[in-house]
């Protein structure tokens, strides 16, 4: 157990249709990460926060969102799905995001566009 | 932005061979590399890392090789055990930005 937790850890969804995924970081840990993984398309870098801020941005589509809250928790929000935002979303949490630090992961949240 | 190439894309080896994964890349104030493994349908897990002001580190079996001028590092494992089938995958960190190569499918076959 990493001591990041990520709920749900199914979802099932239509077309078109909004969704929020969350993610609780290790205690002590102020930076979030976000990644999508789809089938040979290995670990897409979509955000990161820091202590509540976005610190750094990747290939996140415009239909996707993402915060994290004063409790540091995060959430990952997709909407108008498309049948190809079927992926694995992983949150990682670290220290901090500068430095020689390990990035945890979360179980990831399997997310199936119907 | 960072850019992380990562070959091979899938290996199969003997049990009891080396294996070796190779990575490349294009920010050169990355100083950060960490190596992770995923069994299938678990989360990836930092199996080893090295810091830019380091060539080289082991811990048993694994060691991980950083050359900062040709902006490679690589992955060895030797003595492979079936246990060690999984994929692996390569990232590195420039400023706050943590970004992940394609990832190897390592198959040791008994």
């Amino acid at each position: 157990d990493s001591g990041v937790t990520q709920t749900p850890k199914h979802l099932i969804t239509a077309t078109g249709q909004r969704v929020t995924l969350r993610c609780s970081p290790r205690s002590g840990d102020l930076s979030v990460y976000w990644y999508q993984q789809s089938l040979d398309q290995g670990l897409q870098f979509l955000i990161q926060y820091y202590n509540g801020e976005e610190r750094a941005k990747g290939n996140i589509l415009e239909r996707f969102s993402a915060q994290q809250f004063p409790d540091l928790h995060s959430e990952l929000n997709l909407s108008s799905l498309e049948l190809g935002d079927s992926a694995l979303y992983f949150c990682a949490s670290s220290v901090n995001p500068r430095g020689y630090t390990e990035a945890f992961f979360g179980q990831g949240t399997r997310l199936t566009v119907v | 932005g960072e850019n992380v190439e990562q070959h091979p894309s899938t290996l199969s080896v003997q049990e009891g061979d080396s294996a070796v994964i190779k990575c490349t890349y294009s920010d050169s104030a990355s100083n950060y590399f960490p190596w992770y493994k995923q069994e299938l349908g678990k989360r990836p897990q930092l199996i080893i890392d090295i810091r830019s002001n380091v060539g080289e580190k082991k811990d048993q079996r694994i060691a991980v090789t950083l050359n900062k001028t040709a902006k490679h590092f690589s992955l060895h494992i030797t003595e492979t055990q079936p246990e060690d089938s999984a994929v692996y995958f390569c990232a590195a960190k420039g400023g706050e930005k943590l970004v992940f190569g394609k990832g190897t499918k390592l198959t040791v076959n008994p």
